[in-house]
């Protein structure tokens, strides 16, 4: 029982280049969101699916975009990377997205630099 | 104003000290409270959700305060594995907002 697994853990990019973030949950949950956590500003949501087929835009959606491929996996897309998207990102996933008991499992982080 | 807000600290204490911190919330519809902690370049972990009627599970004791908008978490006997940051994360509807964290550093 694996939790929640992302890949990669780590990865630098050029300017313009793009890339795929994978995530992954085991857990059978219905709810997977994607953070990104910057020095001093927590963690910042970027896109969620509250159930398969759905999903939603967070607080800092521009420039992503996410696909819900099945009940266990939620992949990020950054089309055209930016040095702004220098971060730390962390998928998540939930029984549900509301309600008071919608504890969220994290994955273990994606380190990204853009160049 | 921040949807959510936590003193960033550092707290520096001392081994077996007691510590609390507070985090404020501006939506007072606000549905569910929980506090998470999280090790250096690590993922947050579910310390403890809190609920109305305050709640303890060990060392650590959680209260909700509506009327004032705001939640604690104090930390009784301090212990050096208890170094790491501390995030307080407030949902409503479909909206999870965390704080930006609260550091803390217990010393021998």
């Amino acid at each position: 029982n694996a939790g929640v697994t992302q890949t990669p853990k780590f990865q630098v990019l050029k300017t313009g280049q793009s890339m795929t973030l994978q995530c992954a949950q085991d857990m059978n949950h219905n709810s997977m969101y994607w953070y990104r956590q910057d020095p001093g500003m927590g963690l910042r949501l970027i896109y969620y699916s509250a159930s398969e087929g759905t999903t939603d835009k967070g607080e800092v959606p521009n420039g992503y975009n996410v696909s819900r491929l099945n009940k266990r996996e939620f992949s990020l897309r950054l089309e055209s990377a930016a040095p702004s998207q220098t971060s730390v990102y962390f998928c998540a996933s939930s029984g549900t997205t509301s309600g008071a008991y919608n504890e969220q499992f994290f994955g273990p982080g994606t380190r990204l630099t853009v160049l | 104003r921040k949807e959510v807000e936590q003193d960033p600290g550092p707290f520096n204490v001392p081994e077996g000290a007691t510590v609390a911190f507070n985090c404020t919330y501006s939506n007072s519809a606000s549905q569910s409270f929980f506090w998470y902690r999280q090790d250096c370049r690590k993922e947050p972990k579910l310390l403890m959700s809190v609920y109305s009627s305050g709640n303890e599970d060990g060392r650590f004791t959680a209260q909700l305060n509506r009327a004032s908008q705001y939640i604690s978490l104090l930390i009784r006997d301090s212990k050096l594995s208890d170094s790491a940051t501390y995030l307080c994360v407030v949902i409503w509807g479909f909206k999870t907002i965390f704080g930006a964290g609260t550091r803390l550093f217990v010393k021998a």
